[in-house]
């Protein structure tokens, strides 16, 4: 059972937008900054979005990020084939002094 | 550029000890914090420790605290794991990732090296 409460799933078709929650609680989301995670299949996680809708160089604008309260959202605007991959959001949790993630999320295109 | 390589993952015994290795190599190596993320087969991402870039500060997560103990070694742009009474359920790909400049830094985890693997099996 994960920290972040994340959907297993989420789908839509080329050009569409598609948004990931993520529930946290006051000690992380509610204090903290969250990052997103991209996954491709059999890669690496990437560091998509930090600081709630900060991108590093090199990911589009396509990807943006959100927070309210104790909860973030990930939203993929004009979705591409490639944006198939599994997303996790992170947040530092301050009752644990440690890094704690949600479920993941796996975006599938149609 | 900034790589990350892991190594040392084995097939190990329950109880057993392995200790895994992180070698950095295209930053400025002392001043950032470094994390294990793990992933067991088909699942999630879990955070399973974090250390300062002095090496002063650690952090473990519950699952692991008290069993595993990350270190570095600034002078070879290396950081450990070093994983003792191991159970089925260490059982991931182990991850190291490039942190921020401290452990909770906003910008943590902008470089992954390609992971290794640790079975845990009688």
């Amino acid at each position: 059972q994960s920290v972040l409460t994340q959907p297993p799933s989420a789908s839509g078709t080329p050009g569409q937008r598609v948004t990931i929650s993520c529930s946290g609680s006051i000690s992380n989301i509610g204090t903290n900054t969250v990052n997103w995670y991209q996954q491709l299949p059999g890669t690496a996680p990437k560091l998509l979005i930090y600081t709630y809708n900060q991108r590093p160089s090199g990911v589009p604008d396509r990807f943006s990020g959100s927070k309210s309260g104790t909860s973030a959202s990930l939203a993929i605007s004009g979705l591409q084939s490639e944006d198939e991959a599994a997303y996790y959001c992170a947040a530092w949790d301050v009752s644990l002094s440690g890094w704690v993630f949600g479920g993941g999320t796996k975006v599938t295109v149609l | 550029e900034v790589q990350v390589l892991e190594s040392g993952g084995n097939l190990v015994q329950p109880g057993g000890s392995l200790r895994l290795s992180c070698a950095a190599s295209g930053f400025s190596f002392s001043t950032y914090a470094m994390s294990w993320v793990r992933q067991a087969p088909g699942k999630g991402l879990e955070w399973v420790a974090g250390i300062t870039g002095s090496g002063n500060n650690a952090y473990y997560a519950d699952s692991v605290k008290g069993r595993f103990t990350i270190s570095r070694d600034n002078s070879k742009n290396t950081v450990y794991l070093q994983m003792n009474s191991l159970r089925a359920e260490d059982t991931a790909l182990y991850y190291c990732a490039k942190y921020g400049y401290h452990v909770n830094s906003a910008l943590s985890g902008d470089h992954w090296g390609q992971g290794t693997l640790v079975t845990v099996s009688s």
